[in-house]
């Protein structure tokens, strides 16, 4: 099976502009969830998509939305960026199998804002 | 979910075996242990997971204790693209919602040759 894939891998925007990321989950997988990385916070959960609907979410501002579409594939869109926002954005998948859930990431989209 | 506590860093030598303790005191009857690595450059990756009982897979094993207040993450001949992150996580396990991971600062292992 292939692994979940993210669109671009690197990405240079500057403040104020807007910018929206591509994930691709591993076929089968409904729910995906976007993280978000930088070397002072770590790793911190913006939010989770399952079946087209946000099911969980983060402590991130309401410039960072997300939507997910009818193939599973997710979106993330960041508007007005900011310094701050330079990150590395990881998603994530996860099969809908009986009790527990294990994430499994793609490589993410490596972001700065200049 | 429960804290976890991780050393920071360990050494360990090529070939030997690795164990990476986690201390999670305040763990709950329905919480699960759940580790996952990230290598530089890369996305995390899971590894394993466990409620109290050992458990063994293809790239480690996880050893609970009775009283579920920590556990200790194997790898049994590590090698250096072992050379990771690695973090211990404690969450609920449920059918839906809530999938969200509480990452902490985790170990950084270094395999030496």
């Amino acid at each position: 099976k292939a692994g979940v894939t993210q669109t671009p891998r690197y990405l240079i925007k500057t403040r104020g502009q807007q910018v929206t990321l591509s994930c691709s989950p591993i076929s089968g997988h409904r729910s995906v969830s976007w993280y978000q990385q930088t070397p002072g916070q770590g790793l911190q959960f913006l939010f989770e998509y399952f079946s087209e609907t946000q099911r969980n979410k983060g402590n991130f501002p309401g410039r960072f939305s997300g939507r997910q579409f009818s193939n599973s594939r997710s979106e993330m869109n960041v508007s007005t960026l900011e310094l701050g926002d330079s990150a590395l954005y990881l998603c994530a998948s996860s099969p809908e199998s009986t009790g527990l859930y294990e994430q499994y990431f793609g490589p993410g989209t490596r972001l700065t804002v200049t | 979910d429960a804290k976890t506590t991780q050393p920071t860093s360990m050494d360990c030598a090529e070939g030997r075996a690795a164990n990476l303790p986690c201390n999670h005191s305040t763990i709950s009857g329905n919480e699960y242990v759940y580790w996952y690595r990230q290598i530089h450059s890369q996305g995390p990756q899971y590894i394993i997971h466990g409620l109290k009982n050992n458990e063994t897979n293809e790239m480690a094993s996880l050893i609970i204790t009775e009283d579920r207040k920590s556990s200790t993450l194997i790898l049994p001949h590590a090698t250096l693209r072992d050379t990771a992150v690695y973090y211990c996580i404690v969450r609920v396990g449920s059918n839906f919602g809530n999938e969200k991971l509480t990452f902490g600062t985790g170990t950084r292992l270094t395999i030496i040759p």
